[in-house]
């Protein structure tokens, strides 16, 4: 079964400053890997899709990056902005026989300080 | 374009009370459709997935139980709620064949007193 890591669980960073989240999944045998972000008491927006095929994708200031061979994505947020405070949970779809369903991490806790 | 709608989006029901979560995606066909519970400090669990009409699979023994009454609509229910029911429900939804990702609803905030 899919296991997947999120480090640090919170993340305290000052306004414009640059930062990277990390996911670390178990099984590289995976279809795609989704980043989220989640507001308190709110759904979770989805941010980027990675394809397994693909090693990156960019939104705006958000790359992601996908590394499958070492079970490991990150997201880069440049320029950090208050706003951007939120917990942010990364999700992966495996391959096979689990392919309907997606493994979620337990997020990081981001908080941007002005 | 596809929208997910859930509700309601707050809820307080006393022990022992019945419950019933509705959830309904428009603009897509045969979606696969997913129940998460997401507890105060805790990750995302999912309690279940259907990936057609009648057809329900479960993660976790529970007081929980779903239905897929039609292709688009999806119902989390319960006979008799339990404290530990209290929680944050999200439904969501994903194309099975192009592999689109996960989208959510905005959740129902459940409180059993």
């Amino acid at each position: 079964k899919q296991e997947v890591t999120q480090i640090p669980a919170a993340l305290s960073v000052p306004e414009g400053e640059n930062l990277v989240l990390n996911c670390s999944f178990t099984d590289s045998a995976i279809y795609n890997l989704q980043w989220f972000r989640q507001d308190p008491g709110k759904g979770l927006t989805s941010l980027l899709l990675i394809q397994s095929s693909q090693r990156e994708q960019t939104s705006g200031r958000l790359n992601a990056s996908l590394d499958k061979s070492s079970g490991r994505s990150t997201l880069y947020i440049a320029a950090s902005q208050p706003g951007d405070s939120a917990t942010y949970l990364c999700a992966v779809r495996p391959g096979g026989y689990d392919g309907n369903q997606f493994y979620f991490g337990t997020g990081t806790s981001l908080t941007v300080i002005p | 374009s596809q929208t997910i709608h859930q509700w309601p989006a707050t809820l307080v029901q006393p022990v022992g009370s019945p419950l019933s979560l509705e959830c309904t995606v428009e603009g897509t066909s045969n979606p696969n459709l997913y129940w998460y519970r997401q507890a105060a400090g805790r990750g995302l669990q999912l309690l279940f997935y259907s990936v057609g009409i009648g057809q329900i699979s479960s993660e976790v023994p529970q007081n929980l139980s779903a239905s897929r009454p039609q292709d688009r609509q999806f119902i989390l229910s319960s006979k008799k709620l339990l404290l530990s029911d209290s929680g944050f429900y999200l439904c969501a939804w994903s194309a099975p064949q192009d592999y689109l990702g996960y989208t959510f609803g905005s959740g129902t905030r459940l409180t059993v007193v």
